[in-house]
């Protein structure tokens, strides 16, 4: 059964910084390209970042350019998004997704970790 | 505002038909694929379509993708109310180098 568990999400103070992780299991972690997707409270979905299946590649979305970090660790079967510079705006419950919204979709979802930014 | 443009809601009675519209441009939409998504806020989003048109095992053939030039639709035929959510098209944009998503379509069943 495939299983995304997301965790790392808290309290951080605007500037602050959380590392979010993304476990995985009941799938080839490497064979698949991975993503970052965000809901902050009352918008929509806002797409956050991608990372190729080895990590050589990774994407971001113009809002976090320069502030966020994906990584993965193909070993531990682990996606991470490194957060820094944290905003207000940043407060929002992040989810990973197995797969890439402009291939084959984002197929299977973590439960969601919300993170607040807050003074 | 969202690179793909989406109603922000729409509503139909049981049994019946709804579609979902999601423009877009030729950076995205016209020249990849199309995804759609199902969410009720706090929960797992949920994948309906992938490749503008393909239905992942588990989703019922009540829902259908299909793309034309810039812009993709969304049909759910025989709605019921446990189909109330949110919908969300998506899509890779060359120009942004990133993924894009609509703003959501609220759907109400009535």
């Amino acid at each position: 059964e495939v299983q995304l568990l997301d965790s790392g999400g808290g309290l951080a103070q605007p500037g602050g910084s959380l590392r979010l992780s993304c476990a995985t299991s009941g799938f080839t972690f490497s064979s698949y390209a991975m993503t970052w997707v965000r809901q902050a409270p009352g918008k929509g979905l806002e797409w956050l970042s991608s990372i190729t299946e080895s990590g050589g590649n990774t994407y971001y979305a113009d809002s976090v350019t320069g502030r966020f970090t994906i990584s993965r660790d193909n070993s531990r079967n682990t996606l991470y998004l490194q957060m820094n510079s944290l905003r207000a705006e940043d407060t929002a419950v992040y989810y990973c997704g197995r797969g890439g919204i402009g291939r084959t979709g984002v197929d299977y979802w973590g439960q969601g970790t919300l993170a607040t930014v807050s003074s | 505002q969202s690179v793909l443009t989406q109603p922000p809601s729409v509503s139909a009675a049981p049994g019946q038909k709804v579609t979902i519209s999601c423009s877009g441009s030729s950076s995205n939409i016209e020249n990849n694929y199309v995804s759609w998504y199902q969410h009720l806020p706090g929960t797992a989003p949920k994948l309906l379509i992938y490749e503008n048109d393909k239905r992942p095992s588990g989703i019922p053939d009540r829902f259908s993708g299909s793309k034309s030039g810039t812009s993709a639709t969304l049909g759910i035929t025989g709605l019921q109310t446990g189909d109330e959510a949110d919908y969300y098209c998506g899509a890779w944009d060359y120009t942004l180098r990133g993924g894009v998503f609509g703003g959501g379509t609220k759907l109400t069943v009535l």
